[in-house]
Order: structure tokens, then sequence, then C-alpha cells
């Protein structure tokens, strides 16, 4: 079975370009979440879908990101205007249904770099 | 609130032991632990729910004690394999909603 599925893997950007990475989670798996990791902030959650529904995104730093997910198989965060302190790696993960707490499934994720 | 991990990094050698602690402010459903690899994206190892559980898996372990909002990872007898950075995560209302601590840093020797 396929895991979780994030594209691109590299991206590297100038400042002020829009930036899309997209996610596609486990078949069956109705959680999905970003989280965005850099060495001096770790591992940091950004939104929360459940059921393709925004439950969460207290964690979105500002306007200039945004998340949708139109359904079940994929998802997309974006970011505009890019600025350099947005590079990071981001994480895209799924956890199925039924079953909370649970496993957290994370794609191999998408490093970003904005010049 | 992010939990505290410490230590921040350790050094092994090979059939060592090692404890990562995880402390939190606030009151605790479940706690989550993770290894990452470098350039790659973290594993789930185990969670442990409120009641004060211990699991282990092979040579690693772990406990909660739910009223001190602490949890710790055992890993015994460690091997080259165990080196990465472990986090755990934290959850307050039984979602899958994590807050990760900063990090471990293990680095196993042969």
């Amino acid at each position: 079975d396929a895991g979780v599925i994030q594209s691109p893997r590299h991206e590297v950007t100038e400042m002020g370009q829009e930036v899309t990475l997209r996610c596609k989670p486990i078949s069956g798996h109705n959680s999905l979440f970003w989280y965005r990791q850099t060495m001096m902030r770790g591992l940091e959650l950004l939104i929360y879908f459940n059921n393709n529904v925004p439950i969460d995104d207290s964690g979105m730093p500002e306007d200039r990101f945004s998340a949708k997910m139109p359904n079940a198989s994929f998802s997309t965060l974006k970011i505009q205007p890019s600025e350099p302190r947005d590079s990071a790696v981001y994480f895209c993960a799924s956890s199925p249904a039924g079953v909370l707490p649970g496993e957290l499934f994370f794609g191999e994720g998408s490093r970003l770099t904005v010049l | 609130q992010q939990p505290v991990q410490s230590p921040q990094a350790v050094i092994l050698r090979e059939g060592e032991d090692a404890v990562i602690n995880c402390s939190s402010s606030k009151a605790l459903y479940s706690v989550h632990w993770y290894r990452q690899k470098h350039g790659e994206a973290p594993v789930f190892l185990m969670i442990l729910l409120k009641g004060g559980e211990q699991k282990g898996h092979d040579k690693i372990s772990a406990s909660f004690n739910e009223k001190k909002q602490q949890s710790s990872l055992y890993l015994t007898a460690s091997q080259l394999s165990y080196s990465g950075t472990y986090f755990c995560g934290t959850d307050n209302n039984a979602g899958n909603m994590l807050t990760f601590g900063g990090g471990t840093r293990l680095m196993v020797k042969p």
C-alpha cells in the first residue's frame, strides 16, 4: 500500500513567488495534518483536517499561508507571497478513521528554499 | 505549549542504555514517540495513554506518568540502527493534534 505522497520533494523559489505543496494521504485515512520543520522551531503543526474539513488552523503562521482539502485524496498548502523565513521542510501526515489517538503516517516531506 | 525534552543530545556506544524524558506543563491524554533519521520522515514508535501504562517494542520501552505529565523513553542495549532524533508528541484532548518536543538527537557508535 502506498504511503503518504508529497510533491514536490524539493522546491527552490525566489521571494515573492507563490508556492504550492501537494499531499495525497493514505487511502481510507480521514485525518490530515500539515507540519513544518525547522532547526529553530522544530516540528510545528500548521493545520488539521478531519473528513476534508479544516478543524484547527491556529498554527498557520499568517495570511500568506492557506490550505485546502477539496476531497479525501488531495490537499494543498499554498504560500503567497513566499519569504525567506518560510524555508523549511513541510510534512504532510495522515491517520486512519476510528483510531484516536493513533499513529500519524508522515510523507517524505517537501523541502522549500526561498531565496 | 511545546513539551520539553531532555537531554537534547546523547552519544552512546553500542550496547549501552539511554533514557529520554518528555515533560509537559499541560494535562495530557496521551504521549506519542517518533524517531526521525536524517533526511527522512518521522516514524511512529509507540503511543501511551493516560493511566501510567508502560509499553515496549523490542528493546525500546516507554512509561507515562499522568500525574507528573511526564513520559520517558527507554532504549536498552542500543544498536547502531537506533541513531536518529527522537520526538515526543503530546495530545491534550484524545485527538491526534500533536505538539512535538524539540527532539533528542541520539548517536550510537560502534
